[in-house]
């Protein structure tokens, strides 16, 4: 099966910074997918990518695509107090539907 | 407004008492999933139902059960023989082996 590596774990950082995150696969996808997780709540898609080499933007989140296939990066711009939460990539769907999930990036922000 | 309703938001089991998680969806989508999700830890799939009437073992379905009866509905049961229930449990639906959207998941706690 799909293993998917994120890291990293967890990171502190002041409002205003970049932050950056990138998941590597075991196996060539062709999707990535990006959700955050706000505290108490269920994931939301940030950002889905289907191509390799794609940079897709959403405000202040970019996410690429690798040309590897396998991996890819999200990056948040100027954080802000909201950005805080879990952020998780998965691969494609199998055939069930199922989709693996990496093991999240917890985003802590302070002022 | 479609989407994912999970009920209740916060729920108290007691000791050898089965408890129901409802989740009901009105995208029409054909895929359902229940994951658990630990503290600081990532998504593991207990079931998923590709379509009513059908539905197959997650990865940690062991204490736990479901049933599709309608494609609005995939409700799940934490039976007794889960000896670990406390978690917070987040239910997702898909069409087609597309990406999963979220319900804003139950909080179940053992007294």
């Amino acid at each position: 099966g799909q293993q998917l590596n994120q890291s990293p774990q967890s990171m502190f950082i002041q409002e205003g910074e970049d932050v950056s995150m990138n998941c590597t696969s075991s196996s060539i996808f062709n999707t990535w997918l990006w959700y955050k997780q706000d505290p108490g709540e269920g994931p939301v898609l940030l950002i889905a990518l289907y191509k390799a080499g794609e940079l897709t933007s959403n405000g202040r989140l970019t996410a690429q695509f690798g040309i590897t296939r396998k991996d890819s990066f999200l990056n948040i711009s100027a954080s802000i107090p909201s950005d805080v939460g879990i952020y998780f990539c998965a691969g494609p769907p199998d055939s069930w539907g199922k989709l693996q999930f990496g093991a999240g990036t917890q985003v802590v922000v302070t002022p | 407004d479609g989407g994912i309703t999970q009920s209740p938001k916060y729920l108290f089991r007691k000791e050898g008492q089965n408890v129901t998680l409802s989740c009901e969806q009105n995208l029409n989508h054909d895929a359902m999933y229940w994951y658990r999700q630990d503290p600081g830890q990532g998504l593991r799939l207990i079931y998923y139902s590709q379509i009513v009437n059908d539905f197959q073992k997650g990865d940690i379905a062991e204490g736990y059960s479901v049933s599709r009866e309608k494609k609005e509905s995939f409700p799940l049961t934490v039976t007794s023989a889960q000896k670990n229930p406390t978690a917070f449990y987040l239910c997702a639906s898909s069409t087609n082996q597309e990406t999963q959207y979220f319900g804003p998941g139950t909080r179940l706690l053992v007294l």
